[in-house]
């Protein structure tokens, strides 16, 4: 079956600080993989995504790249700001292959401090 | 419409009530679904709409009652709850079709049951 595993937090950062936060995956299929974001008290945001090998997701200054060779997507950020502080998770989904479940990462609670 | 749209955004019911969550989107995705959402922990999938027939039934007690009325709509009917069912209720959509295999999440009712 599919899963992802995240590294687990939490991350406390000090503002302008770079963020990476791992994900790594196992698939049967050829997977689309997300970065989704939660503040406090929300839904879940869809950050950026990716469907195939090599794209690269970017936004609001995130970016994660499809790595098949290493089956990761690791999220980076060159600057934090405090308004970053969250809880991201990181999923896949096979849709294509006719799977309809989401697979979530168990969700990397970040702290962006002044 | 890039949204999905849920109502309430806070529940509090008592455990002999009849409540019902509803979702609503509009951007043509024919696939709906429920997640839970518990504290620190990601979304667990409830139940998946194809076409507003129900393809999938993650094992959810019967007290958890969904509806889809049509292409638009989702709805989470509960009865008899019990405190543990408290939670972030989460309704997402997304295409069935073509490439872009994104999920769309609303903000969520958060759930009380007391």
């Amino acid at each position: 079956g599919n899963s992802v595993t995240q590294m687990e937090g939490p991350v406390t950062l000090s503002e302008e600080a770079f963020l990476t936060i791992n994900c790594t995956y196992t698939a049967t299929g050829y997977p689309s993989l997300f970065w989704y974001v939660q503040y406090p008290g929300e839904g879940l945001q869809l950050l950026l995504k990716a469907t195939k090998a090599d794209d690269k997701g970017s936004n609001k200054g995130f970016e994660a790249t499809y790595r098949k060779e290493t089956t990761s997507f690791h999220l980076e950020k060159g600057s934090v700001q405090v308004s970053d502080s969250a809880v991201y998770f990181c999923a896949l989904s096979d849709l294509g292959a006719g799977s309809y479940q989401l697979t979530f990462g168990k969700g990397t609670k970040l702290s962006v401090i002044p | 419409d890039t949204e999905v749209t849920q109502t309430p955004k806070h529940l509090v019911m008592g455990m002999t009530n009849k409540k019902s969550l509803k979702c609503e989107q509009h951007m043509g995705h024919r696939a709906m679904y429920w997640y839970k959402q518990k504290a620190k922990k990601p979304p667990e999938l409830m139940f998946v709409y194809s076409y507003e027939k129900l393809s999938i039934n993650e094992s959810v007690p019967s007290r958890f009652s969904p509806e889809c009325p049509n292409s638009s709509l989702l709805n989470l009917h509960l009865h008899a709850l019990q405190p543990e069912d408290s939670a972030l209720y989460l309704c997402a959509s997304s295409q069935l079709t073509g490439t872009d295999y994104g999920y769309t999440f609303g903000s969520g009712t958060r759930l009380t049951v007391v």
